[in-house]
This record gives structure tokens, sequence and C-alpha cells, in this order.
């Protein structure tokens, strides 16, 4: 049964990089898209994109020039980085598995990590 | 505002059956994309509940179904129960946005 778990700080300043990682267990992480979806405090999903492999990326236009989704395939783990943050971009952020393409489902999804951007 | 559009909420009484819908336009589920819905309850990580339309994953109940017709989807869950009680989220495809994109979610209230 694949699980996924996020990690990272959970408090970041404004203006800095988020960093976020997600473990990919029992189970390999090839051959599968894998996204990135956070919600702020009281709102909605909102996908933020998806990687498959290290050669296909596709990201949300609204966060496009902030955003960078990277797979590490010798540790089973990808990985979230988001530039600039404002206080915009406090949620929970989590990770999920992506089934049939970029047009698919999310099947698998992490418990997901609160993210709050403070000085 | 989000892309596909939901009902903030829908209620029903115990065994009742309720319906969300979905509504989007031509670049997404009116452009053939299927639709997926989730089930988050308080304070944990959406599930999957309905794939493709109307495909539903091992071990979720037939009491859940999910349709779609033209630029719109709904999911109906009939039998209600009081675990039923959460927000429910659709999600499609847009073409124009080149990605995904998920409606504003609904919250059901069992009375």
């Amino acid at each position: 049964q694949v699980q996924l778990q996020e990690s990272g700080p959970g408090l970041v300043k404004p203006s800095e990089t988020l960093s976020l990682t997600c473990t990919v267990s029992g189970g390999s992480i090839s051959s599968y898209f894998w996204s990135f979806i956070r919600q702020p405090p009281g709102k909605g999903l909102e996908w933020i994109g998806y990687s498959y492999y290290t050669v296909t990326t596709n990201y949300n236009p609204s966060l496009k020039s902030r955003v960078t989704i990277s797979i590490d395939t010798s540790k089973n783990q990808f990985s979230l980085k988001l530039s600039s943050l404002t206080a915009a971009d406090t949620a929970v952020y989590y990770c999920a598995r992506v089934r049939s393409g970029t047009t698919g489902y999310m099947d698998v999804w992490g418990k997901g990590t609160t993210v709050i951007v403070s000085s | 505002q989000s892309v596909l559009t939901q009902p903030p909420s829908v209620s029903g009484a115990p065994g009742q059956r309720v319906t969300i819908s979905c509504t989007g336009s031509s670049s997404n589920i009116g452009a053939g994309y299927d639709v997926h819905w989730y089930q988050q309850l308080p304070g944990t990580a959406p599930k999957l509940l309905i794939y493709g339309n109307t495909n539903r994953p091992s071990g979720v109940p037939d009491r859940f179904s999910g349709s779609k017709s033209g630029t719109s989807a709904s999911l109906a869950i009939t039998g209600l129960q009081t675990e039923d009680e959460s927000d429910y989220y659709c999600h499609s495809y847009d073409s124009s946005l080149s990605g995904s994109v998920f409606g504003g979610g609904t919250k059901l209230t069992v009375l």
C-alpha cells in the first residue's frame, strides 16, 4: 500500500523560499505523475503542479513563476520549492499520486503539512 | 472564483438522497475531460471518491455515484448517513490552463 508523507518547515518568513519534501513508501516513484496541492485556511483546494520523472513538469499558471517540482528517484521522494512567499501562501500543503496522466485523478494523498508564512 | 462551480452547501436528512453539482465550461468538462470527486472529512486529507466520472475506488460504498453531461457533472449520495457529513470537491483538467482545476467545494450537512 503506497503511502505519502510530507515534511518541511512549519513556519517560514515572507520573501523566503519554501522547501517541502514528499516521501513515497510502499511503492516506486517511477511510472507515475506526482502532484502538490494546497488548501488555505477555511478555503478550497488549489492545484500547484505536477512532475513525471524529471522530464515533464506543469504548474498552475498563477504560481508558475515561483514554483519548481522535482523528483529524486534514488530517494523515492519528490519536492516542492515555492519562492517569494507572502502571507497568501499560508496553507496546508498536500502531496498526491496522480493516475492516468496529466488529466487524471489523485488516488493517494499525504496527510498534509501546515505552512505559515509570518515574520 | 473557481473554474469549476459547486454549490457552497447542501443538506439532507438521514436516509435521503442528495446531489452536488459541478459546472464547468468548454475548456474542461465540456471538452470531454473526466471529472473526479473527493471527500474531505474535517481535519483530514481529501480522499478519492469517484474517478473517471462514474467509477468508485475499492472500498467506497455504492451509495456514492457520479455522472456527467455536457459541461456539468454531479455526485449523488443515497441513503444519507451522519458520517457522510463532509466537504466534497470536484476535479477536472482545463485545456486553457493546461492543468488541473478544482471546484470550490460543497459542505454537506446531514440534518
